[in-house]
């Protein structure tokens, strides 16, 4: 069956530290993978899809970046955190072909202090 | 521009009491629709998905209609539980060459005893 790996589940990092979280994906091959914001008490926000490995599309300009090294792995960077990058962050693939329903890992909730 | 509202934001109710959530989205081309149910501090689970030739289906307590004509859906709980507590986000699926989820900012529902 189809699982999706993230963590760490909870992060504390300092203004201006690096971030690195980790996605990996079991059951499938060659998914379409995403990540997700979730800020506090608002809706899910698409930061990043790559359609396979090495490809990566943007959404919103920001902080952050994606590379997708693997088939099944999906990692979310940061070189100097903001205070702003604070949230609950997703990883998500369908469970089957494009279009499917979106499984989604358990989640980051990072805190930037 | 691709968006999908939901209203209300948030909703108490009481135990065993039916309640209807609303999302009207303006996202085309279209492909389906889907209920997710976050809990707190984890990822959206799927309740039901909606294609454009649906207009009702139950899973359980939970029935969702769809209107593809004015472009609306809804969640409708019935005999809520304590357990019904909880974020309900309304996905809509692009139908493009990458198929793009888009979100909703969710109803929050809290079931008092």
């Amino acid at each position: 069956s189809q699982t999706i790996h993230q963590w760490p589940a909870t992060l504390v990092q300092p203004v201006g530290s690096p971030l690195s979280l980790e996605c990996t994906v079991e059951g499938t091959s060659n998914p379409n993978l995403y990540w997700y914001r979730q800020a506090a008490g608002r809706g899910l926000q698409l930061l990043f899809y790559s359609v396979g490995i090495g490809q990566i599309s943007s959404e919103v300009p920001q902080n952050l970046s994606a590379s997708r090294p693997q088939d099944r792995q999906f990692i979310l960077s940061s070189k100097k955190l903001l205070l702003s990058d604070s949230g609950f962050y997703l990883c998500a693939c369908p469970r089957g072909p494009p279009g499917t329903e979106a499984f989604f890992g358990q989640g980051t909730r990072l805190t930037v202090v | 521009k691709n968006q999908v509202e939901q209203s209300p934001q948030s909703l108490i109710i009481l135990e065993g009491k039916n309640c209807t959530l609303q999302c009207n989205y303006t996202v085309s081309p279209f492909s389906n629709l889907r209920w997710y149910k976050q809990d707190t501090g984890r990822g959206p689970v799927s309740l039901t998905i909606m294609t454009f030739s649906e207009n009702t289906k139950s899973n359980g307590r939970y029935t969702a209609t769809l209107d593809a004509d004015t472009k609306q859906s809804s969640l409708h709980i019935t005999a809520s539980q304590l357990s019904d507590s909880a974020s309900y986000i309304c996905v809509v699926s692009l139908l493009s060459g990458t198929y793009k989820y888009i979100f909703g900012t969710g109803t929050r529902l809290k079931v008092l005893a």
